[in-house]
């Protein structure tokens, strides 16, 4: 079945330490995105990227770092520069273009702790 | 800019009842409407979605959702709720510019009491 898988689930790092979350899909959608949950904050969006070798900033790309070298993945790494770190993170996909009235598929999240 | 409002943080109701989650929009162009939900621990999974044409949208495990554009809202319906429908919804919107982001609102827990 086609899908998105993020992993870990379940991430814990000391403070000052950069982390890499993994985003992989197997839907071959272009477009790709990722958002922060806070509670009562619904989601709030990271970096996004249309086509591969691109990406913009979201809404709070400070202290956050991506990259997107094939269609399938789009890591996204947690620097120390990040000041509040602890969240549940959401990676998304969709078709794009002319299809932007196409929803986002999300993966199962990734929780980070950092201590 | 684009943003939406979902004005209860929580809605309570009887199993059996129907149902009413609210979301309101603000604009500039037309929208693309979505409703997702999203069970403890995991990503979000799409229920219906708002492109043009019919008012009253159906999507998966009878939900259906109303667009009206004079009061710019998409509220989501269940004729009769079920225990297992507890969870967080989202409303969210999208737009054929600005890159076709989707700007969420805060959520609405749902709980579902027997």
């Amino acid at each position: 079945d086609g899908g998105i898988t993020q992993s870990p689930k379940y991430l814990f790092r000391k403070e000052g330490q950069n982390v890499t979350l993994s985003c992989e899909q197997n839907l071959n959608h272009d477009a790709m995105y990722w958002y922060r949950q806070d509670p009562g904050q619904g989601l709030r969006l990271i970096y996004y990227s249309q086509i591969v070798n691109d990406f913009q900033k979201g809404d709070i790309a400070e202290g956050y770092s991506v990259s997107r070298e094939k269609k399938e993945s789009f890591p996204l790494t947690v620097t120390s520069a990040q000041k509040n770190p602890t969240a549940f993170y959401l990676c998304a996909s969709s078709r794009q273009g002319s299809s932007y009235n196409s929803p986002l598929h999300f993966g199962n999240g990734t929780r980070l702790t950092v201590t | 800019a684009q943003s939406v409002a979902q004005p209860e943080d929580q809605v309570n109701v009887a199993e059996g009842n129907p149902l009413t989650v609210k979301c309101t929009y603000s604009v500039s162009g037309n929208p693309y409407l979505f409703w997702y939900v999203q069970y403890p621990n995991r990503g979000l999974q799409f229920l219906l979605k708002y492109i043009t044409g019919d008012n009253l949208v159906k999507g998966s495990y009878g939900f259906e959702a109303e667009f009206n554009k004079s009061q710019t809202s998409f509220h989501l319906k269940k004729p009769s709720a079920l225990v297992s429908d507890s969870a967080l919804y989202f409303c969210a919107v999208r737009l054929n510019t600005n890159a076709g982001k989707s700007t969420f609102g805060d959520g609405t827990t749902l709980t579902v009491k027997p």
